[in-house]
């Protein structure tokens, strides 16, 4: 089955730009989308269609997409931005989607 | 404002199966499709399958084919996911979405958790 990999944890400084990787084969022929959960809360969508930013969400966030690899990048992180984030996409079919292994993101 | 408002917590024997609503309201039901998403405790999320409200469309986890199915109400903006043939790493919070390619899974219900335990 289709999978999407990322890095398990990253830590950054308040003020610094956290960048979240994912990578999968499918990448370049489907959109990725990056989610922010909070302990307790439900999934909120930061990025959709690889790099647009729904209302409502800081322009802090932005993603950006190359090759089987797009990047969520954090910049200015703040404190409220400590939270779990994970990619999602489709496989190359565009039927079965799939969500990446999540990424931690801790602000020292 | 759009809301997605789910059923209840469950607790299950193995072998049973689970039915969880997902009442949408705020917006036109029909405009959007419903996805279905899981987590286990402690777990990242896992995807379950997508419901086209306004087509015969759908698609399930690979992984979950054969003991899902999901369901629409249009009448009454309600979308449903069954799943049988419970086990024990069924157990999870199972949340509902609206979602499509557009915009992405933007809008969630609150979860719904399902226990399995003898």
């Amino acid at each position: 089955s289709y999978e999407l990999t990322q890095p398990p944890s990253v830590s950054v400084s308040p003020g610094q730009t956290a960048r979240i990787t994912c990578s999968g084969d499918a990448l370049p022929q489907q959109y990725a989308y990056w989610y922010q959960q909070k302990p307790g809360q439900a999934p909120v969508v930061v990025i959709y269609k690889d790099s647009e930013r729904p209302s409502g969400i800081p322009e802090r966030f932005s993603g950006s997409s190359s090759g089987t690899t797009v990047t969520l990048t954090i910049s200015g992180v703040q404190a409220e931005d400590e939270a779990d984030y994970y990619c999602q996409s489709a496989d190359s079919s565009g039927t079965s989607w799939v969500f990446g292994t999540g990424t931690k993101v801790t602000v020292l | 404002q759009v809301q997605l408002v789910q059923s209840g917590a469950e607790v299950k024997k193995p072998g049973a199966s689970v039915k969880v609503s997902c009442k949408a309201s705020g917006y036109t039901f029909t405009n959007y499709g419903i996805t279905w998403v899981r987590q286990a405790p402690g777990q990242g999320l896992e995807w379950m399958g997508w419901i086209s409200t306004y087509s015969t469309h759908r698609n399930y986890a690979q992984r979950l084919e054969g003991r899902v199915t999901m369901t629409t109400d249009t009448s009454t903006s309600t979308a449903y996911m069954e799943l049988r043939s419970l086990r024990s790493d069924d157990t999870a919070l199972y949340y509902c979405a609206r979602g499509e390619r557009q915009v992405g899974f933007d809008y969630w219900g609150q979860g719904t958790l399902v226990t399995v335990s003898s």
